[in-house]
């Protein structure tokens, strides 16, 4: 099973709107609508921001919006905020009980 | 409230096994899967494996079959990770994770604080 790619890094400066793109395959992303989004500041356990595609967990911000188009999915942060600077992961069940891990993006605030 | 709480840092020899613990606390420990996830140096997270607390089936990582088994104990609230024949590359940080609900396919909402496993002769 293969990551999911995500671009190394995206920034953008603080207030803007910024989307993390997610490409799989047919066998996880594009067969489920269950994507989830993780957000993991270095030294801290990894934080579930959005599952199911688009669906936001208690407590989470609406700054932050999922969506899926074939293949890919997305994450959307709108109103970026200094506080957002972390790695962020998508995540995809792939089938059989198995779930596969994207690349990993790297957010900075400028 | 929900809190995972993994065993302390470990270093091993490689060929030699490790176990990680995860004590859970704040829910009802049998209605919700559990995951391992792990991370190393320099890299992204990996899915490890699952396994259902309700009833043991596990299903793991296609490159770790063989290697690794997951256990959970219900009358401590514990979940195990265990990796057996080490090699260099399988150090890590490795987190449990509690699964949305009992199924596999669902996401993980709340994390361990991470084990880091080392693996140096």
């Amino acid at each position: 099973q293969s990551a999911l790619t995500q671009p190394a890094s995206v920034s953008g400066s603080p207030g803007q709107s910024i989307t993390i793109s997610c490409t799989g395959t047919s066998s996880d992303v594009g067969s489920y609508n269950l994507v989830s989004w993780y957000q993991h500041h270095p030294g801290k356990a990894p934080k579930l921001m959005i599952y199911e595609v688009s669906k936001r967990p208690s407590g989470v911000s609406n700054r932050f919006s999922g969506s899926t188009s074939g293949n890919t999915a997305s994450l959307t942060i709108s109103g970026l905020q200094a506080e957002d600077e972390a790695d962020y992961y998508c995540c995809s069940y792939a089938g059989s009980s198995t779930h596969v891990f994207g690349t990993g993006t790297k957010v900075t605030v400028l | 409230q929900v809190h995972l709480v993994q065993s302390g840092a470990e270093v091993k020899k490689p060929g030699a096994s490790v176990k990680v613990s995860c004590k859970a606390s704040g829910y009802t420990f049998t209605s919700y899967g559990f995951s391992w996830v792990r991370q190393a140096p320099g890299q992204g997270l990996e899915w490890m494996g699952w396994i259902s607390v309700a009833n043991g089936n596990t299903n793991y990582a296609q490159k770790l079959q063989g290697r690794v088994t997951m256990t959970t104990e219900t009358s401590t609230s514990t979940a195990y990770m265990e990796l057996r024949s080490l090699r260099s590359d399988d150090t890590a940080v490795y987190y449990c994770a509690r699964n949305h609900n009992e199924f596999s396919a669902s996401p993980l909402d709340y994390w361990g604080q991470g084990t880091l496993v080392t693996v140096s002769s």
